[in-house]
């Protein structure tokens, strides 16, 4: 089994809005990544907990807040976006820190 | 450095056989990955090197060469849902996964 899955699919929200998006895996993986991807670019990473703990935090801006609960479930919470944030949101896992990654289906944000 | 180079575009006929290279700056090399991405879909995992040579998984296959900082991605016996966009992806020493631009590739009938 090499699902991932997020919720929701698709969220429009107001710049004023607090939302969170949601990624579970229960392939027993100990790392996970929140990328962001615009169309017809490539993955950007934001984000990557090892063993729950945030190893890397690419210079995201602060409207945007990780959470890993767990080794299966990873968070992000946002608040007061723009609208260029609106991209697809997208999670990731893997055994370890550089092996092959695993996506999620993506949650389609849309800033208003 | 993570200069990670690959063709915008290809197109070839159903049946035939495409080869997409990828090339990238050989300091701090980790790992080599190639994904498979549909337009409004999310990128799908083919193919891991982290040794030199050629992989082969169905009508797929990858190769490395880690000295001359180069790879390739080997689609045999193109179907139309080949189309897509093929990401190149390198992880180097600090674990993160830095991506290529992309090349699409169009099957013709």
């Amino acid at each position: 089994d090499t699902e991932v899955t997020q919720t929701p699919k698709h969220l429009v929200m107001g710049m004023t809005n607090k939302k969170s998006l949601k990624c579970e895996q229960h392939m027993g993986h100990r790392a996970m990544y929140w990328y962001k991807q615009k169309a017809k670019k490539p993955p950007e990473l934001m984000f990557v907990y090892s063993y729950e703990k945030l190893s890397i935090n690419e210079s995201v801006p602060s409207r945007f807040s990780p959470e890993c609960p767990n080794s299966s479930l990873l968070n992000l919470h946002l608040h007061a976006l723009q609208p260029e944030d609106s991209a697809l949101y997208l999670c990731a896992s893997s055994t370890r820190q550089a092996r092959e990654q695993y996506f999620g289906p993506g949650t389609r944000l849309t800033v208003t | 450095g993570q200069n990670i180079d690959q063709p915008t575009e290809m197109t070839a006929t159903e049946g035939a056989i495409v080869q997409i290279n990828c090339t990238y700056q050989t300091s701090g090399f980790n790992g080599l990955f190639w994904y498979q991405q549909h337009a409004g879909e999310a990128p799908t995992f083919l193919s891991y090197n982290v040794l030199d040579g050629l992989e082969e998984k169905g009508r797929f296959s990858s190769f490395l060469s880690r000295s001359k900082g180069y790879s390739y991605l080997l689609l045999k016996e193109l179907q139309m849902k080949d189309s897509a966009s093929y990401l190149c992806a390198v992880s180097f020493n600090d674990y993160k996964l830095s991506f290529g631009a992309g090349t699409t590739v169009t099957v013709r009938a």
